[in-house]
């Protein structure tokens, strides 16, 4: 079965500082991993992806994720934290499908980030 | 492009009352998926069409929730009767291809976010 854990449901950083979100996974598959976050009243909005391919994943607003297999991480950083980059972040990985459908994803609960001026 | 539409986006009914949901996929997106997102977890999959079948609705409260998507486009979600523990956010989203390919991305809406009393 496939899961993902984000330690940390709330993350606080200073504007300018390094963003740490931390992500690990559980799949019984190799693993297709996800950034989604989601800005208050709004929709999930795909950061960046990882589909076996690079382990360092580089997506929008200057995020980046790095595969780690022997570790079962896909933890998003980014190198200084604007104020724009508050919100709520989603981890989630693609699992096998139940019977006849397509693979689907699995979320985990989140994790808000808030940047302090 | 035009993203995927929800509507409404805000519903507060009294449980036991019905309420339903409206989505709009992006255009040529053939897979269609509704989720549940109660406050301070990630998204569940409630239900996940292909054109105008469904794949997967082996999470959907059978006894009180209904989905439809008749022509392969547009989707409803109705709730009936609605239960204190169905507020949450209902999020829509769609994706191109079918399967497990790098390049089957979802994309989400807004939202509807409902309060049962």
């Amino acid at each position: 079965a496939q899961s993902v854990t984000q330690l940390g449901s709330h993350v606080s950083v200073s504007e300018g500082a390094l963003v740490l979100l931390r992500c690990n996974y559980s799949s019984s598959v190799p693993p297709y991993l996800f950034w989604y976050v989601q800005y208050p009243n709004q929709g999930l909005q795909l950061l960046l992806k990882y589909t076996s391919a690079a382990t360092l994943v580089k997506g929008i607003n200057g995020f980046e994720a790095e595969f780690k297999k022997s570790e079962t991480s896909f933890h998003l950083t980014k190198p200084s934290a604007h104020m724009s980059d508050a919100a709520e972040y989603f981890c989630a990985v693609s699992r096998p499908p139940s019977g006849a459908g397509s693979y689907q994803l699995t979320f985990g609960k989140g994790t808000k980030l808030s940047v302090i001026p | 492009e035009a993203g995927v539409a929800q509507s409404p986006r805000y519903k507060i009914i009294e449980k036991r009352q019905s309420v339903a949901f409206w989505c709009n996929p992006i255009s040529g997106h053939a897979t269609l998926y509704w989720y549940q997102q109660i406050l301070g977890q990630g998204p569940k999959l409630l239900i996940q069409f292909q054109n105008n079948g469904v794949v997967d609705d082996s999470q959907l409260p059978k006894d009180r929730f209904s989905a439809e998507r008749l022509k392969g486009v547009d989707s409803t979600l109705k709730i009936q009767p609605a239960k204190l523990e169905d507020s949450a956010v209902y999020l829509c989203a769609s994706s191109l291809l079918w399967g497990r390919t790098g390049k089957n991305i979802q994309y989400f809406g807004a939202g509807t976010r409902l309060s049962v009393l």
